[in-house]
């Protein structure tokens, strides 16, 4: 049981440049998050998924695209890299909450360098 | 904007003293969520209140929750070395369970 795992764990992008970012969870859990961290802001949420096929817009939504065609898989895309977007990048998981929440599982974070 | 905004932004204090860590809010909440990050890794899940809950024990480490305040605060007692890391905590709006809101942390540092 591997949890939720990040590809890649780095990469340096030039400006303009597009990439996809891949989170993977063996949990079957229905709900998938994307967050970006920056140095004194904490956590804030990209996009996120509250099941296969579905996505929804969180607090930083611009400049990232997402998609979950299967249900173990949640891709963050970025389509044209900007230096603002420098930044660690964490997926988080959870089984369905109903409305009482659970516990987030975090992936290791992939650490992104947009020249 | 983000939900949650803890205080202090950094705490340092000797081993085996307490470390307590506050967090505020903005809107009604299901439940409460903090965890911990060791530098350069994920998140871990510490301890969960809910919204009808005011206190909550988990080994060295307790949580109350205000809910007319708006309010919480983790308590780290008899801290250790290990227990350097950022603490966050995290949000479940009511209405919005699909949705989980982190604040911007608190640094604590155990001086040995």
């Amino acid at each position: 049981n591997a949890g939720v795992t990040q590809t890649p764990k780095f990469r340096v992008l030039k400006t303009g440049q597009s990439m996809t970012l891949l989170c993977a969870q063996d949990m079957n859990h229905e709900y998938m998050y994307w967050y970006r961290q920056d140095p004194g802001m904490g956590l804030r949420l990209i996009h996120y998924s509250v099941g296969e096929g579905t996505t929804a817009k969180g607090e930083v939504p611009d400049g990232y695209n997402v998609s979950r065609l299967k249900k173990q898989n949640f891709l963050l895309g970025l389509e044209s890299a900007a230096p603002s977007q420098t930044s660690v990048y964490f997926c988080a998981s959870i089984s369905r909450p109903r409305g009482r929440g659970e516990t987030q599982y975090f992936g290791p974070g992939t650490r992104l360098l947009v020249l | 904007s983000q939900q949650g905004e803890e205080d202090p932004q950094a705490l340092s204090i000797q081993e085996g003293e307490n470390a307590t860590m506050n967090c505020s809010y903005k809107t009604s909440i299901n439940n409460l969520q903090w965890y911990r990050q060791n530098s350069g890794r994920g998140l871990v899940h510490l301890i969960l209140i809910r919204s009808n809950e005011r206190e909550k024990h988990s080994g060295r480490l307790r949580v109350t929750l205000d809910t007319s305040k708006k309010s919480s605060s983790l308590l780290i007692t008899a801290s250790r070395a290990a227990d350097t890391a950022s603490y966050f905590c995290a949000t479940v709006e009511v209405g919005r369970d699909d949705k989980i809101i982190f604040g911007k942390g608190t640094r604590l540092h155990i001086l040995p």
